[in-house]
């Protein structure tokens, strides 16, 4: 079945630094990734889709690569604060969208 | 904000009981996506509304139920309800049919079964 992989331990950075999240899938190709950020007891909240084509896509300090050959993508926050601190989800898309578990990140400062 | 309103916030009820979860999509917005989030599952798709008619169906139960109504809200109808149901339920919505378009997620309906 199509899975979607993310570490499900917290990651802690102090501030300032980049923080990287890794997402991978298996057992399918999607055409399109997607990362949501989600705040507790709130909705996830959408930031930057990435197409099977695209290797990287920015948005001010955000950055995602998709790496079709790894079945990998990464997720990057340049310059961290303490208000990235949040669950970031993966979600792979072809007709639907399929979400990873997500990654808690803990910026400190 | 996002736009998308859902109600109630919060319901406890009881084994083998139904419940009705609403949603409003953001003005404009023509699909709605059902989700349920619990710890151990993440985030599943269940359902999706386009104008009105069934798009998409993900791993929706029997005893769920969806639709979407002429002014497009919708509603998340859950019966005979088992402990396991107890979830987040998040409404989103998007202003058209495919699913690379932007998303928008509604604050949820934190459901209790006891």
């Amino acid at each position: 079945s199509q899975k979607i992989e993310q570490n499900s331990e917290a990651l802690n950075i102090q501030e300032g630094k980049t923080a990287t999240l890794t997402c991978n899938y298996t057992n399918y190709s999607p055409a399109y990734l997607q990362w949501y950020r989600q705040d507790p007891g709130r909705g996830p909240v959408f930031l930057l889709l990435i197409r099977e084509n695209e290797k990287e896509k920015r948005k001010e300090r955000l950055k995602v690569t998709f790496d079709t050959t790894l079945k990998q993508s990464l997720f990057h926050i340049t310059a961290s604060q303490p208000a990235d601190s949040a669950t970031y989800l993966c979600a792979a898309g072809y007709s639907t969208l399929t979400f990873g578990k997500g990654t808690m990140l803990l910026v400190s400062p | 904000d996002s736009g998308v309103t859902q109600t109630p916030k919060h319901l406890i009820t009881a084994t083998g009981q139904r419940v009705t979860l609403r949603c409003s999509p953001r003005s404009g917005d023509l699909s709605v996506y059902w989700y349920q989030q619990s710890l151990d599952q993440g985030l599943q798709f269940l359902i999706q509304y386009y104008n009105g008619e069934e798009r998409a169906k993900g791993n929706i139960l029997e005893r769920f139920s969806a639709q979407q109504f002429p002014d497009l809200h919708s509603e998340l109808n859950l019966s005979s309800l088992e402990l396991g149901d107890s979830a987040l339920y998040f409404c989103a919505s998007s202003v058209a049919s495919a699913h690379t378009d932007t998303q928008y997620f509604g604050p949820g309906t934190r459901l209790t079964v006891l």
